[in-house]
């Protein structure tokens, strides 16, 4: 039983670029958590989602991001016109359980560097 | 304003010695109290959970103290090994609301 999957696991883009990371959940999982990890500091909330629905967004910046997580495929957190301070570990985690945040599965994360 | 406040920032223990991780938080209506451990390279992990109706949590080498009217909690490592050298996270969360987690410990075991 696969993990998380994300990729790719390193992403080099230049500003004003867009960044598209990737996640698939576990298997049997429908449930993806995005958070964002900048160097010395913790995870922070990006967004909660389910099978075609964004269920809680509080910690998404108002502009440039956003994410989906359609029927098919993995869920995609997409970053338009990145800028330096994007640069930070992104992590996917999924949960087999509805509206649970305590059963979390992590990925290893993309590695986003804006030059 | 940071709701999970983690203490120390990093930390040196001697192999066999006992780590010990500090987390205080500010919301009483938080009812989980995970800690996390992430390796370099991966994803953090869950080690280790509580909820506020015990004071005390143990697995293993590992064991979670919760003082609720202290709003403190901390995770206790015992017989530090090399292989513990890790981040370790604590977070809180209520209800089905969103984890909210600590800036992180660096520990590190000497072997």
């Amino acid at each position: 039983n696969a993990g998380v999957m994300q990729n790719p696991r390193h992403l080099v883009r230049r500003r004003g670029q867009e960044a598209r990371l990737r996640c698939s959940p576990m298997k049997g999982h429908s449930h993806v958590y995005w958070y964002r990890q900048l160097p010395e500091e913790g995870l922070k909330f990006m967004v909660y989602l389910q099978k075609e629905n964004i269920i809680d967004e509080s910690g998404m910046p108002k502009e440039r991001f956003s994410a989906e997580f359609p029927k098919e495929g993995p869920s995609i957190l997409r970053i338009q016109q990145v800028v330096r301070g994007d640069s930070a570990a992104y992590f996917c985690a999924s949960s087999p359980l509805q509206g649970s945040h305590e059963k979390l599965f992590f990925g290893s994360g993309t590695q986003l560097s804006v030059l | 304003q940071q709701q999970v406040k983690q203490s120390p920032q990093s930390l040196i223990v001697q192999k066999g010695g006992i780590s010990i991780i500090n987390c205080a938080y500010e919301n009483t209506a938080f009812d989980y109290f995970p800690w996390y451990q992430q390796f370099p390279g991966k994803g953090p992990a869950l080690l280790i959970a509580i909820r506020p109706d015990v004071s005390e949590k143990k697995e293993g080498r590992f064991t979670i103290s919760f003082n609720k009217s202290a709003k403190q909690f901390s995770l206790h490592i015992m017989d530090s090994q090399p292989g513990d050298s890790a981040t370790y996270f604590c977070a809180a969360s209520k209800g089905d609301d969103k984890i909210i987690f600590g800036k992180g410990t660096r520990l590190h075991i000497l072997p």
